[in-house]
């Protein structure tokens, strides 16, 4: 039962255009969103979050977007850099256990020049 | 520079064997998480502790797989006996709590024949 969902395996954008990540979740007591980011043979590390009081954050060229009634977020990239090509992947969890994430299966990214 | 150590980064086995696995958290972190990385499933919780005592381990298969921290200093996972679906990359973590971000080590990737 996957509780969070990340149905693009793989995304393709071009150098300067913006990325659009998106992740669906099903358990409706998520109340805080993560994003982390994965380079090969590194461990993810943590990129941007959202609570569930907002709507959106932003941090540079990141924008997180949560769609509560849709149970919904999606991270925003712009302008997109070659450096941003990693996998991504979107995590939930409660603020009762806000360390226990829950993560999706992640989105591998590639920003072609 | 304050980083989670794993070892090995790479193991190859073969099915039956035993197989353990070692975390070093972050000095000072109280909250070890250990994770498991499939194409399938994304990120998966096999278990974490906190203040070293084991607070949900419901993501592990009791039947051959155990996690323990003999001390404040080290986390290990343990496969006994090993099975090829066991191959995957295994993630240690650690956090402070209350709440604070996730921290990963780079993995060990385990290969079972």
């Amino acid at each position: 039962d996957q509780q969070v969902k990340q149905n693009s395996p793989s995304l393709s954008v071009q150098e300067g255009r913006i990325s659009i990540l998106n992740c669906d979740y099903t358990n409706s007591m998520f109340d805080y969103f993560l994003w982390y980011k994965k380079y090969p043979a590194e461990g993810p590390t943590f990129l941007i979050s959202i609570s569930s009081i907002k709507d959106k954050n932003e941090d540079g060229r990141f924008t997180v977007f949560l769609n509560k009634s849709a149970k919904h977020l999606s991270l925003h990239i712009v302008p997109s850099q070659p450096g941003d090509s990693a996998v991504y992947f979107c995590a939930a969890a409660t603020f009762q256990g806000a360390q226990k994430l829950v993560f999706g299966q992640g989105t591998r990214l590639t920003i072609n020049p | 520079d304050a980083r989670v150590t794993q070892t090995p980064r790479d193991k190859v086995t073969e099915m039956g064997q035993e197989v353990t696995m070692r975390c070093q958290p972050i000095l000072g972190h109280n909250t070890v998480f250990w994770y498991r990385q499939t194409m399938m499933q994304g990120l998966e919780l096999l278990a974490y502790f906190r203040n070293r005592a084991p607070l949900d381990d419901s993501g592990m298969p009791k039947d051959r797989f155990s996690a323990e921290m003999p001390d404040a200093t080290l986390a290990t996972l343990k496969i006994q006996p090993s099975e090829p679906r066991d191959s995957a990359v295994y993630f240690c973590a650690s956090a402070r709590h209350p709440p604070g971000e996730l921290f990963f080590g780079e993995g060990s990737r385990l290969t079972v024949l």
